[in-house]
């Protein structure tokens, strides 16, 4: 089982939907979560950071986490064609190293 | 956020020369920075980490006398590409952290290496 499990899409979605973005995680003591997301040929940018179960907003940017399912979540509410990137999900299992997922590609169509 | 400043951007090298990128933390100190590397269309390959005034750490299957990693300041990385080959062409990039501040990791812009 690898360490941060995420669907590697690409996920498609029409301008203006939510778009709805899964991660699963091994290490159950695991304390810190990210969103990144990175942009063909650019590096990664951090979008959303979470510690504490339930629900956290920035902007149309909602992070969930369910520590007992060891599931986290970003979901992106009005879609728009500028938010077509790969959206990386990372865990930090108290230790100074992120795990990240492979990333799953999202396709916002107009 | 911290900022992470990567150097150069991009570059194009003969095969068997060396290539030395630089990963600098602007507005922090960072006693650890690691180091990826990302193939087209695949996700981030943790190569390293590198310990400040200590000798980097390296995942599996890297081999640490082709990428020599020195982090001799609080504020600098290196990662040099020894005797590069065609397939060491790829996407490279370094991160830092600040903790306690901040535990997320801050990316560098990337360099993109081109072995001729």
């Amino acid at each position: 089982q690898k360490e941060v499990e995420q669907n590697s899409g690409p996920l498609s979605v029409p301008e203006g939907a939510i778009a709805s973005l899964n991660c699963t995680y091994s290490d159950r003591g695991s304390q810190s979560f990210f969103w990144y997301r990175q942009y063909s040929g650019k590096s990664p940018e951090l979008i959303m950071s979470i510690y504490s179960n339930g629900d956290k907003e920035d902007g149309r940017f909602t992070a969930q986490l369910n520590k007992a399912s060891q599931y986290v979540s970003l979901l992106i509410r009005d879609s728009q064609p500028s938010d077509s990137a790969t959206y990386l999900c990372a865990v930090n299992p108290h230790t100074d190293k992120l795990i990240f997922g492979t990333g799953t590609r999202l396709q916002v169509f107009p | 956020g911290a900022v992470v400043s990567q150097h150069p951007s991009w570059v194009i090298c003969k095969s068997g020369t060396s290539v030395k990128i630089e990963c600098r933390s602007l507005d922090f100190q960072a006693t650890t920075m690691f180091w990826y590397r990302q193939f087209p269309k695949q996700s981030l390959m943790l190569m390293a980490t590198s310990n400040e005034g200590s000798k980097a750490t390296y995942e599996q299957g890297v081999e640490k006398d082709k990428f020599l990693i020195n982090h001799a300041s609080l504020t600098l990385s290196t990662l040099t590409v020894t005797s590069a080959h065609p397939e060491d062409s790829s996407f490279y990039i370094c991160s830092a952290s600040n903790p306690p501040v901040n535990t997320e990791a801050f990316f560098g812009q990337g360099t993109r290496l081109t072995v001729v």
